[in-house]
């Protein structure tokens, strides 16, 4: 299966405590993407990634994210100091820049708790 | 601002009943519009992705539709396991950020 994949599938923590999440993109696609979706909405913009650069990051992604690609590759996404609202799945995306087309393809997404 | 709604929030077909999902949107200027299947606790599943208005795309029993203010998808003859929540999604010009609305969860019953 080459589709995305993201690490861990579920994580559960105590509200002030940092974690990392992974993401592996389908190999050969250069723009990498992360959103947030909580119970009954739609999957919300964070960021994206063209390769190792950072192109846009949301208002929603306040200091206490930050995302990194750094060869290119797969991503990472670190939240500091958790808080309760940050409980949410948070789903990763990939894509490959070719004339029109800019189909985003996701993965099966992390499933943050806070307690 | 760009935006996305969908309608109807939740939708119950009996399998063989045919119905639309409606997508309306307002964007600055629209680079494209994608359908997507969400199952429970997994990823949104890419359908269709449509450019301009009066385009058309097909799969199997789901036909999308656009139009300058609004897209449909189209089931024909649904089956139970068509059962998802489908999402849609708008990307302007000059960014990659799809915005998404809320979805239509659809159940379809034997």
């Amino acid at each position: 299966d080459t589709g995305v994949s993201q690490d861990p599938r579920h994580k559960i923590t105590k509200r002030g405590q940092n974690v990392t999440f992974r993401c592996d993109p389908i190999s050969e696609h250069n723009r990498l993407y992360w959103y947030r979706q909580t119970l009954g909405q739609g999957p919300e913009f964070l960021t994206y990634f063209q390769n190792e650069a950072q192109l846009e990051k949301s208002r929603l992604l306040s200091d206490r994210f930050s995302a990194e690609r750094p060869k290119g590759s797969f991503s990472t996404l670190e939240i500091q100091r958790t808080e309760q609202g940050d409980s949410a799945m948070y789903l990763c995306a990939s894509s490959l820049v070719s004339g029109r087309a800019y189909e985003q393809y996701f993965g099966p997404g992390t499933r943050l708790t806070v307690t | 601002e760009d935006q996305v709604t969908q309608s109807p929030e939740a939708l119950r077909l009996q399998e063989g009943e045919s119905s639309s999902l409606n997508c309306s949107y307002t964007v600055s200027g629209l680079r494209g519009l994608f359908w997507y299947r969400q199952d429970p606790g997994k990823g949104p599943e890419f359908l269709f992705t449509l450019y301009s208005a009066g385009e058309e795309k097909e799969k199997e029993r789901l036909k999308a539709t656009l139009t300058k203010k609004e897209s449909f998808l189209h089931i024909t003859a649904p089956k139970p396991e068509d059962s998802a929540t489908y999402l849609c999604a708008v990307q302007a010009l000059g960014t990659d950020k799809l915005i998404f609305g809320t979805g239509t969860r659809l159940q379809v019953f034997p």
